[in-house]
């Protein structure tokens, strides 16, 4: 039972324009969530997180925007940059728990 | 600050055998977590030590168990390994169960 859903597994984006990393959750207990980045060889990097709370949380170049209703959250950056090619997760955390569930993750790879 | 280390970054075992990694959680962290990830998915809840006791177990069997010590180090020890054990364990180091996670890099075990 995938209770975080990432659909597609890659994307590729010129570089400058917007990233769009979408997520899907089933849990309604869900109440913070959180997107990592991860190069290869490397674990993952926290990179912006968004309590349930809020529909919208800005950092620098990216931003989540949470649609409780839809069950639906995304991931934008704006400009990317080759740096930014990496997988980026989704995670979800309820209520008091101590368990991240994370979704499979999106390929981003941002072109020249 | 040094952040989250994990050794060995690879480990080759034969099904049946037992296996341990450790991790050094990063300085000032008291909750250790582990995941597992397999090829082409997401991280995986195994569970959470926090002060020295285990705070939340994820879907595995009782074959994954771990220790932390008074230092907040941990081990993850897998006994008796079956080929599908084979998957990347990460280490993840918190401050007081909160969800800010520092990942280490990452242990790649393969079960032959």
């Amino acid at each position: 039972d995938q209770q975080v859903k990432q659909n597609s597994p890659s994307l590729s984006v010129q570089e400058g324009r917007i990233s769009i990393l979408n997520c899907d959750y089933t849990n309604s207990m869900f109440d913070y969530f959180l997107w990592y980045k991860k190069y290869p060889a490397e674990g993952p990097t926290f990179l912006i997180s968004i309590s349930s709370i809020k529909d919208k949380n800005e950092d620098g170049r990216f931003t989540v925007f949470l649609n409780k209703s839809a069950k639906h959250l995304s991931l934008h950056i704006v400009p990317s940059q080759p740096g930014d090619s990496a997988v980026y997760f989704c995670a979800a955390k309820a209520g008091g728990g101590n368990k991240l569930t994370f979704g499979t993750g999106t390929q981003l790879k941002v072109e020249l | 600050e040094t952040g989250v280390t994990q050794s060995p970054t690879h480990l080759i075992k034969t099904r049946g055998q037992q296996v341990t990694l450790r991790c050094s959680s990063q300085s000032g962290h008291n909750t250790v977590s582990w995941y597992q990830q397999a090829l082409g998915q997401g991280p995986q809840f195994i569970f959470q030590y926090y002060r020295e006791e285990e705070n939340g177990r994820g879907n595995f069997p009782p074959r994954f168990s771990g220790l932390q010590f008074p230092n907040y180090s941990s081990e993850l020890n897998v006994n008796a390994l079956e080929l599908d054990d084979s998957a990347l364990y990460l280490c993840a180091s918190s401050v007081n169960r909160e969800f800010g996670y520092t990942f280490g890099s990452g242990t790649r075990l393969t079960v032959v």
